[in-house]
């Protein structure tokens, strides 16, 4: 079946650095996008979310940038702290109530 | 916020045992149960759905005679992870919809198996 990607396996910056982490998806009829960072040894911590009528959504520190022309997920952490360090994945599903399918993740460290 | 208690969160066992994990919605009904299982490195990767009072619905590749769901109730799902071997070892992770709202959906805090 289709599934979620992503482009790079890590990234570092330093303390203070915007950080960009992207994702690329196959699933042209997925609605839902949703950013997800974890921490080692613990469960999916909810970070943003998108549907796919929109091309922008902002919270504190950070956007989510979706462009279904070519089905790319992007998200943005502004001024990036040692705490942001932990592993991302975007996740999307079709429908409410389904499961979400997650990408391959990304793992970001923040030097101080 | 809603809150998805997933128990135990490690659990060491002999190869061929079984061992069953909960979880559950503490403090609100959900429709639909989803497990995941991680491999170290990787990502989260879905083994079945599971739905109040009716038979889980497996991922291609999931053995469902040996990951035995049980969802009795609206808050309480459980996997069983039966005759297990050191292949069995991951991270399972557990997650629910709040009833009514299928866009919110919970995780749990996650059950590290480790079969000896």
């Amino acid at each position: 079946g289709e599934s979620v990607g992503l482009h790079l396996p890590t990234l570092s910056v330093q303390e203070g650095d915007n950080s960009i982490i992207n994702c690329a998806y196959s699933n042209s009829a997925s609605d839902y996008f949703i950013w997800y960072k974890q921490e080692s040894g613990k469960g999916p911590q909810f970070i943003i979310d998108i549907r796919s009528n929109m091309d922008k959504r902002q919270g504190q520190r950070v956007t989510v940038l979706l462009n279904k022309t070519v089905k790319h997920l992007s998200l943005q952490i502004a001024a990036t702290q040692p705490g942001d360090s932990a592993v991302y994945f975007c996740a999307e599903n079709e429908q409410a109530g389904t499961a979400l399918i997650f990408g391959k993740g990304t793992t970001l460290s923040v030097s101080s | 916020g809603a809150v998805v208690s997933q128990h135990p969160s490690w659990v060491i066992c002999k190869s061929g045992t079984s061992v069953k994990i909960e979880c559950r919605s503490l403090d609100f009904q959900a429709t639909t149960m989803f497990w995941y299982r991680q491999f170290p490195k990787q990502s989260l990767m879905l083994m079945a759905t599971s739905n109040e009072g009716s038979k889980a619905t497996y991922e291609q590749g999931v053995e469902k005679d040996k990951f035995l769901i049980n969802h009795a109730s609206l808050t309480l799902s459980t996997l069983t992870v039966t005759s297990a071997h050191p292949e069995d070892s991951s991270f399972y992770i557990c997650s629910a919809n709040l009833k009514g709202y299928p866009e919110k959906l919970f995780f749990g805090s996650g059950t590290q198996l480790s079969v000896l």
